[in-house]
C-alpha cells in the first residue's frame, strides 16, 4: 500500500529550529514534496526534493534520502507566523497521483 | 497566483441529495486534482484529470464521479451524498517548474452532510 508518516504534532519557542521528519513507502517515487496549511486555508507548497540531499529555500530547506524512504523539513528562525500544519507528499508516478501524510501540526510559543 | 476558483465554498445538504462541486482554473494547465481533507488523514486523492474527458480514480473514489469537459473545468459530482462524505474538498492543478511537479489548491468547499 501507499503510506507516509509524520508526527502529529511538534511544538517549539521562536528563533529555534525545528525538523518534521516525514517516512514513506509508495509503489513509485517521482519527488518529495512540502507543504504548509494554515488554519482555514489551503495547502500551499515549501519545497521539493526529486534527488537525495538538502535543498534550501529561505528559512526553510528540505532533505532527502531515497534509500531511506526518508525526508525532513528543516524550518530555521522560527516565526509565529509559522504555526501550522506541514504535510509531506510524495509523487508517486508523474503528475498523475500525489500521496500526503497525515500532516505535522506545528506551534511555535513566544 | 494562479487562478483557480471553486464553488460553492460552502453547502449543507441532507442525505441523499446529490451535489455538484465546481473547479475552475484559468492557467490552462492539463491536470486537475480533487482532494478531500478529513482530520488524521491529511489530503486524499477522490479523481485526477490529465486532460478533456481523461480522468482517472484515486485512492478514495467510491461514490463520487467527475467530469471534465472543457480545459478548465472539473466538476466533482456526489450522486447521492452520505453523512461520511461531510469533509473539506479541495481542487488543485499542477505545474511543472524548475523540474518539480507543484500543486495549487484552490480556497477549498466546505460540505456538510446531514
Amino acid at each position: 500500500g501507499q503510506s507516509l508518516e509524520q508526527p502529529s504534532e511538534v511544538t517549539a519557542v521562536e528563533g529555534a529550529i525545528v525538523q518534521i521528519n516525514c517516512t514513506y513507502q509508495t509503489s513509485g517515487f517521482y519527488g518529495l514534496s512540502w507543504y504548509q496549511q494554515h488554519d482555514g486555508g489551503a495547502p500551499t507548497f515549501l519545497s521539493y526534493n526529486a534527488l537525495d540531499g538538502l535543498e534550501e529555500t529561505g528559512r526553510f530547506s528540505s532533505f532527502l534520502s531515497r534509500s531511506d524512504s526518508y525526508g525532513y523539513l528543516l524550518l530555521q528562525e522560527l516565526q509565529m507566523k509559522d504555526s501550522a500544519s506541514y504535510f509531506c507528499a510524495v509523487e508517486d508516478n508523474y503528475g498523475q497521483n500525489f500521496v500526503f501524510g497525515p500532516g505535522t501540526r506545528l506551534s511555535v510559543l513566544p | 497566483d494562479a487562478g483557480i476558483t471553486q464553488s460553492p465554498r460552502h453547502k449543507v445538504t441532507e442525505t441523499g441529495t446529490p451535489v455538484t462541486l465546481r473547479c475552475h482554473q484559468t492557467e490552462n494547465h492539463r491536470y486537475m486534482y480533487w482532494y478531500r481533507q478529513d482530520p488524521g488523514h491529511g489530503l486524499r486523492l477522490i479523481h485526477y484529470s490529465y486532460g478533456v474527458k481523461d480522468t482517472d480514480k484515486g485512492e478514495v473514489s467510491d461514490g463520487y464521479s467527475v467530469s471534465r469537459s472543457k480545459t478548465e473545468d472539473f466538476l466533482l459530482t456526489l450522486e447521492s451524498a452520505t453523512s461520511s462524505q461531510t469533509s473539506v474538498y479541495f481542487c488543485a492543478i499542477s505545474d511543472t517548474g524548475a523540474g518539480a511537479n507543484v500543486l495549487t489548491f484552490g480556497a477549498g468547499s466546505r460540505l456538510t452532510v446531514l
